[in-house]
């Protein structure tokens, strides 16, 4: 099957400082891919959807200043988590469809970020 | 609003038995649900999709039926393995096909 990919798969970094995630799409292109974070023992929660070549759209609640998305390419998104504080730390996950079809979407393995 | 709902406490079970998971929604009216497996820092790995015009879906071990009336779907294991001990998460989903809303996960732990 199709394979994302995402980088790093965990980050430590200190208050204050930004973190860039990377979401990659290894084998077929994606004009969109989604971004989720997940708290633990919780389920995920979509925060946005990447949109290539155009603005991300972002759930409620979900300050779009702070979590700046770019998708870059049809390959590439990143989401970049602006001036972390320790309630950021979470598990961060992308996913990207390869088709028209509901069956067909991918998940990324997940980015740990830890804010301290 | 929306809300889907699957058992919240783990679901321990006997190895070669069958596990059966729950996942009720209100204020949906999904065209087709899916399911997910879940593994320790990993990401969702899609297992199963039903539509609103099937009562039943199988793929190897795995069984879902969907009961749009009960609003409700059902997700079996049979002959389960301790390799099956992950979290399952369905998402049931109205249009808007590529946005997957989950559900809060149901932690199945087999027991050699």
């Amino acid at each position: 099957g199709a394979v994302v990919s995402q980088h790093p798969s965990w980050v430590i970094c200190k208050s204050g400082t930004s973190v860039k995630i990377e979401c990659r799409s290894l084998d077929f292109q994606a004009t969109t891919m989604f971004w989720y974070r997940q708290f633990p023992k919780q389920s995920l929660m979509l925060m946005a959807t990447s949109n290539e070549g155009s603005k991300a759209t972002y759930e409620q609640g979900v300050e779009k200043d702070k979590f700046l998305i770019n998708h870059a390419s049809l390959t590439l998104s990143t989401l970049t988590v602006t001036s972390a504080h320790p309630e950021d730390s979470s598990f961060y996950i992308c996913s990207a469809p390869t088709s028209g079809r509901a069956d067909e979407q991918y998940f990324g393995p997940g980015t740990r970020l830890t804010v301290t | 609003s929306q809300k889907i709902e699957q058992n919240s406490e783990a679901l321990n079970i006997q190895e070669g038995k069958t596990a059966t998971l729950t996942c009720n929604y209100t204020n949906y009216s999904p065209a087709y649900l899916q399911w997910y497996r879940q593994d320790p820092g990993r990401g969702p790995v899609f297992l199963l999709l039903i539509r609103e015009n099937e009562k039943e879906k199988r793929k190897e071990r795995l069984k879902v039926t969907f009961d749009t009336t009960l609003k409700q779907s059902l997700f079996h294991i049979t002959a389960s393995q301790p390799a099956d001990s992950a979290t399952f998460l369905c998402a049931p989903n109205s249009g808007g096909y590529q946005k997957v809303t989950f559900g809060t996960g149901t932690k199945l732990q087999v027991i050699p």
